[in-house]
Order: C-alpha cells, then structure tokens, then sequence
C-alpha cells in the first residue's frame, strides 16, 4: 500500500498571503488529522477529521482551517500568513479513528513551509 | 490527558540496548502508552504500543509497571541508523483522539 502523500513537500510564502497543502492518506483510511512541527514549540495537533466531519480541534487560531473529502483526502489552508507559521506541517490516517485500542497514525513525510 | 517526561537526550554506541523511560504519573485507567520515532524532517514512526505488562514488536520492547505511572522502551542493540527522536504518548481510547507529542528524546548513536 502506498503511504500517507502529501504535497507540496515544500512551500515558500510571503506574510499576508494564504495556502492550502494537501493530504492523501493510505487506502482504506478514514480519519486525518494535521500537525504543526516547530523547534519552539514541537508536534502540536491542529485537527482531525473523519467522514468530511472536524472531529477534534487543537487550539490554532481560526486562520487554521481544513476540509476532507468523500475520498479521504484532506486540505488543510493557512490565511493571512505570519512569520511564526513557518513550520513543517504533518498529516496522520489512521484506519477509522476509533476503537477498542488505539489505532496507529501514519504519518506522511511533511510539507516545509517558510514565511518571508 | 496525562503529561509525560522523559530525559532530553541519550547517547549510546552501536551494539548496545537501550533504555528510555517515560513517566505519566497521572495516568487514566483508558489510556494507552504509545512510543514513536522521528527521523529529521520526516515525520514520526509508531514502534510500539501497550496498555500494561510488556509488549514486544520486532523492533522494540515496552515494559509497564503495574502501577503504569511509568514505561520503558527498550531497543536492542541499536545502530547508527535508530539516531532519531523518541517520542512516549499517553492518550486515550477515544475517537478522533489527538496525539499531545511532547519534547522527546534525542538518541544518538556513536559508532
């Protein structure tokens, strides 16, 4: 099975602009979740969804929005950027996000974005 | 959710185990113990997972304490290629369950 895509693998913007990075996850995989990596502050969850639905919210102001599609695949988008939101950014499946035992989160290889 | 600790960082030699431990004192009777690994600008891997006693994958072990106010990950005898960041993760069995990764441990192996 092919891993978690993501893309683009790297992103340079300005401040004030806006992006939108997408996310494949592995076949079969219903739940997505994304996450910001900085040195300053670590692997933080920005949200999660299953079924087209938001599921679960990190605490990211509002500029931080996502969606799924009926397929799984996810887009997560960044309005008016700011310097602080250069970041590697990660996207997790996991078969259904649900469960007796806590399912597996895959991730992907990460989106580098980088603010001027 | 529970907050973990472990040390920042570790430095062994090629052939040797080792042992990183993870407190989470505050523990809930649900939550699971979950280690993953993260190379630089990759991102991270899930090694192994465990509720109590010791679990064993085929590359690593985790050992808890009865109390599970702690755990271990052990690897056996590392290479220079298991250099990375360890991350314990303590969450719950629910839906749509975000993963709170603290600061890790670093690893690195010395040949």
């Amino acid at each position: 099975k092919a891993g978690v895509t993501q893309t683009p693998r790297y992103l340079i913007k300005t401040r004030g602009q806006q992006v939108t990075l997408s996310c494949s996850p592995i076949s079969g995989h219903r739940s997505v979740s994304w996450y910001q990596q900085t040195p300053g502050q670590g692997l933080q969850f920005l949200f999660e969804y299953f079924s087209e639905t938001q599921r679960n919210k990190g605490n990211f102001p509002g500029r931080f929005s996502g969606r799924q599609f009926s397929n799984s695949r996810s887009e997560m988008n960044v309005s008016t950027l700011e310097l602080g939101d250069s970041a590697l950014y990660l996207c997790a499946s996991s078969p259904m996000g649900q469960g007796s035992q806590l399912e597996t989160q895959y991730f992907g290889p990460g989106t580098r974005l980088l603010v001027l | 959710l529970a907050k973990t600790t472990q040390p920042i960082s570790m430095d062994s030699y090629e052939g040797q185990e080792v042992n990183i431990t993870c407190s989470h004192n505050n523990i809930a009777t649900n939550d699971y113990i979950t280690w993953y690994q993260q190379f630089p600008s990759q991102g991270p891997r899930f090694i192994i997972q465990g509720y109590k006693t010791k679990v064993t994958n085929e590359v690593a072990s985790l050992f808890i304490p009865a109390d599970r106010k702690s755990s271990t990950l052990s690897l056996p005898r590392v290479s220079l290629s298991d250099t990375a960041v360890y991350y314990c993760l303590v969450a719950p069995n629910q839906a749509g369950t975000a993963l709170i990764f603290g600061k890790g441990t670093t690893l690195s192996v010395s040949s």
